[in-house]
């Protein structure tokens, strides 16, 4: 268990640039969660993935905001025309998709639009 | 519209003494609630968990107390120890959604050696 890994650990970008992360979870797991956090806020969920199949988007995952996990195992999340309201932290989690698991966070992404 | 509510942005206590972290919640739909623990520069890590059909669960230091009449749980750590300096997120899912789960904005703690 190597656990979830996020690159990069930050990233500093100007209004309007592209930007993508990525996620590498427990190789296990079949299910990939995207969080923001924002500060002084909890994590608020985006969207997750049941292996490659992306099966719900939050209300808060603009068109500017697309991820995708092509063969069900490392997921990216890019975001188009970055605002400075995209900064926060974007954090990925990981789990087997039992009922009532706990999640596996990785360190997360801090995004700062400049 | 915040579903989970922790009204204590912090918390400071001694070393030895009882911390006790406070959570609400306004969805009567959700049937189990986690907390998790937060250091710096590091993701969430998961603490303790309880199903609604209990009113307790304990792990050690960790009692995590449900009042499902009051929509409200709470987290004690005894003793508090300096090591245990972190932000604590309430969350809570509930069955039609596991995938889901929702989270409150954090209480931080302080333990004061």
């Amino acid at each position: 268990d190597t656990g979830v890994s996020q690159d990069p650990r930050h990233k500093i970008t100007k209004r309007g640039q592209n930007v993508t992360f990525r996620c590498d979870p427990i190789s296990e797991h079949n299910r990939l969660y995207w969080y923001r956090q924002t500060l002084g806020q909890g994590p608020e969920f985006l969207t997750y993935f049941q292996n490659e199949a992306q099966l719900e988007k939050s209300r808060l995952l603009s068109d500017r905001f697309s991820a995708e996990r092509p063969k069900g195992s490392f997921s990216t999340l890019e975001i188009q025309r970055t605002e400075q309201g995209d900064s926060a932290m974007y954090l990925c989690a990981s789990g087997r998709g039992l009922a009532n698991e706990k999640l596996f966070f990785g360190s997360g992404t801090q995004l700062s639009v400049l | 519209d915040q579903q989970v509510k922790q009204n204590s942005p912090s918390l400071s206590v001694q070393e030895g003494r009882i911390s006790i972290l406070n959570c609400d919640y306004t969805n009567s739909m959700f049937d189990y609630f986690l907390w998790y623990k937060k250091y710096p520069a590091e993701g969430p890590t998961f603490l303790i968990s309880i199903s609604s059909i209990k009113d307790k669960n304990e792990d050690g230091r960790f009692t995590v107390f449900l009042n499902k009449s009051a929509k409200h749980l709470s987290l004690h750590i005894v003793p508090s120890q300096p090591g245990d300096s972190a932000v604590y997120f309430c969350a809570a899912s509930y069955q039609t959604s596991y995938d889901k789960v929702i989270f409150g904005p954090g209480t931080s703690l302080s333990v004061i050696p």
